[in-house]
């Protein structure tokens, strides 16, 4: 057990709707980055978190929004969903800077 | 950008033999290196990291990795593996300030009995 939590663990919707996965950090860290691994696109980074603050940005549509609360829990947003957003989605948390991640254990999302 | 090179997709191996995994990466500045390991159905985990001084990093379930700055390579070895190391391997590289994470796109670990 890696001390990341993520809720919840199976999602399925239809497409346009839009949804939130919710994560929540091991305590004492203070960021939190999502990543999207699907089997076409591998494991992609999405965006990070730190102390509250959007720190780094990677491969994350404008459709995909997230934030990260005053108890650094983060929430993934997702709307206009489409077929192709079908995905597991991870968040991990590392306390610093030195890039050692926990991973929780992923939300599926079915996208039909 | 950084990119990650997981060279073999798949990797078949019997039971007790060694494997080597190989990853390279495109950087000519300082980096840190990982090696994460995915079971079936589960997260991440990390295996071992280099972030500076000895280029042999010992992790855990007894592999290893050796980071070579000249041919810009980062390969997972393991003496002897077991049934239980049947995995999805990702090599990742970071810049240091750890803000930015490339993973590689994985290497599948089948271990034969």
């Amino acid at each position: 057990d890696s001390g990341v939590t993520q809720t919840p663990k199976h999602l399925i919707t239809a497409t346009g709707q839009r949804v939130t996965l919710r994560c929540s950090p091991r305590s004492g860290d203070l960021s939190v980055y999502w990543y999207q691994q699907s089997l076409d696109q591998g494991l992609q980074f999405l965006i990070q978190y730190y102390n509250g603050e959007e720190r780094a940005k990677g491969n994350i549509l404008e459709r995909f929004s997230a934030q990260q609360f005053p108890d650094l829990h983060s929430e993934l947003n997702l709307s206009s969903l489409e077929l192709g957003d079908s995905a597991l989605y991870f968040c991990a948390s590392s306390l610093g800077r030195d890039g050692e991640q926990y991973f929780g254990p992923g939300t599926r999302l079915t996208v039909t | 950008a950084q990119s990650v090179t997981q060279l073999d997709s798949q990797v078949p191996v019997f039971e007790e033999a060694p494997v080597e995994l190989r990853c390279n990466y495109s950087s000519s500045v300082s980096v840190y290196l990982f090696w994460y390991v995915q079971y079936p159905n589960q997260g991440l985990q990390l295996l071992l990291k280099y972030l500076s001084g000895s280029t042999l990093v010992k992790g855990i379930n007894g592999f290893e990795a050796e980071f070579n700055k000249s041919q810009t390579s980062f390969h997972l070895r393991k003496p002897s593996v077991h049934i239980s190391d049947t995995a999805e391997y990702f090599c990742a590289v970071s810049d240091p300030t750890g803000n930015q994470f490339y993973f590689g796109t994985g290497t599948s670990l089948t271990v034969i009995p």
